[in-house]
């Protein structure tokens, strides 16, 4: 079956860029999206990126798609101890089930 | 303000107790979703419903039941039949529709505690 894998940590200094990284299984994905989870809280959607697009830039966030190796990164720059969370990459199938494949998050810790 | 309300935000009930978890959308979205949430096991997707009085199995629904009576409104119920109960429980809801991108947002959570 589909599959999304994410290391599950990283930790980087304050003011440098993080990097996490995403790879999925599944050659028929149409949306691919990162959320952000802080402690005792909900998932927050940072962003979205089509399958046939290549990169995708928002203020400090930049997503970029290989789809021929099915890898998906989130680069944030300039790193806050606010950004410490979880990371969650997920991605849908072309179909019409509309369930999101979850990879199992990867916690960034920003030291200062 | 639009949005996806979860109450209580904590929740304690002993053993062998029924419990109803809340979820209430005015985001005007057809689709929403129950997932489960463990330490170190990501989110696994318990029930999800497309359309009001509709909804399919995740892939963890074993001792959970829901209904969808009213679009805004999808409510789980844990049952003493479930036989590890004590997680973090999150609601979603999405837009459906061919051209939809089925971006799920999400709710605060409900931290269920049986003792």
């Amino acid at each position: 079956g589909e599959d999304v894998e994410q290391s599950l940590f990283l930790s980087v200094r304050e003011g440098d860029s993080s990097v996490i990284n995403c790879t999925y299984t599944d050659s028929s994905s149409t949306y691919l999206y990162w959320y952000k989870q802080e402690p005792g809280a909900g998932l927050q959607l940072l962003t979205y990126i089509f399958s046939n697009m290549d990169m995708k830039q928002d203020q400090r966030l930049t997503v970029l798609l290989n789809k021929k190796d099915k890898h998906l990164s989130l680069r944030i720059a300039d790193t806050q101890t606010g950004d410490s969370a979880i990371y969650f990459c997920a991605e849908k199938g072309a179909g019409n089930n509309r369930k999101l494949i979850w990879g199992l998050g990867t916690s960034l810790a920003v030291n200062p | 303000d639009g949005g996806i309300t979860q109450s209580p935000k904590y929740l304690f009930r002993k053993e062998g107790q029924n419990v109803t978890l809340s979820c209430e959308q005015n985001l005007n979205h057809d689709a929403m979703y129950w997932y489960r949430q463990d330490p170190g096991q990501g989110l696994r997707l318990i029930y999800y419903s497309q359309i009001v009085n509709d909804f399919q199995k995740g892939d963890i629904a074993e001792g959970y039941s829901v209904s969808r009576e009213k679009k805004e409104s999808f409510p789980l119920t844990v049952t003493s039949a479930q036989k590890n109960p004590t997680a973090f429980y999150l609601c979603a809801s999405s837009i459906s529709g061919q051209v939809s991108t089925d971006t799920q947002y999400f709710g605060p959570g409900t931290r269920l505690t049986v003792l």
